[in-house]
């Protein structure tokens, strides 16, 4: 079955550091992958894709992420974090056979020092 | 592009009361999705919409649960005889059909609390 992983709950990091957030999946094809974020009490917006092609995929906001088949990891970067990237983050897991439906990981609660 | 839109954003009621809420998707998507969110959790599927036509329901979807899509516009999900368990935050997405590749746009989702 698939699965996602993401193994940090909570993470702060400094405004102006560098931040990765981990996602691990669990899926035998290649998959559709998703990064999402989330603000309090609102809903989902898309941050990126992969579906194909181009390991490192470029989102919106300045993040990107790289899709490791090796590894099973689909990691979400951003070189210099801003107050107001402070939010949920949530990875997940689409594929063909699926009908479109997403598997969510837990979630990484970001927060960010001044 | 109004985005998706969800009605109530906040439910309360009482347990054993009968709640409806409504989905507005992208009015070109053809896909309708809801899922439901715990505190602390990712949202987990619970039923998905191709037009009209209902083509997946989540185990996690009781017979309390009932969800439409009339006409392939709008859906609403029902829930009969709520239970304390069913506290959640209830999420509607949509996305343009034919692949599974297509992102899934949020709404803004439906608060529901039991007392």
């Amino acid at each position: 079955a698939q699965s996602v992983t993401q193994p940090d709950i909570h993470i702060t990091v400094s405004e102006g550091a560098s931040l990765e957030l981990r996602c691990n999946y669990s899926y035998g094809a290649t998959p559709y992958l998703f990064w999402y974020v989330q603000s309090p009490g609102q809903g989902l917006q898309l941050l990126l894709k992969y579906f194909s092609g181009d390991t490192l995929v470029q989102g919106i906001k300045g993040f990107e992420a790289e899709f490791k088949r090796s590894q099973s990891s689909f990691n979400l970067r951003k070189p210099s974090v801003h107050w107001s990237d402070a939010a949920e983050y949530f990875c997940a897991v689409g594929a063909q056979n699926q009908g479109g439906k997403l598997i969510f990981g837990q979630g990484t609660e970001l927060s960010v020092k001044p | 592009d109004t985005g998706v839109s969800q009605n109530p954003r906040h439910k309360i009621t009482k347990r054993g009361q009968n709640v409806t809420f409504r989905c507005d998707p992208i009015s070109e998507h053809n896909r309708l999705y809801w899922y439901r969110q715990t505190l602390g959790q990712g949202p987990e599927f619970l039923t998905y919409f191709q037009n009209e036509a209902q083509l997946e329901k989540s185990r996690l979807l009781s017979d309390r649960f009932s969800a439409e899509r009339p006409k392939g516009s709008f859906s609403t999900l029902e829930i009969q005889r709520t239970e304390q368990g069913d506290s959640a935050m209830y999420l509607c997405a949509s996305s343009l059909g034919g692949t599974s590749n297509q992102p899934q746009h949020f709404g803004d989702g439906t608060r529901l609390s039991i007392l």
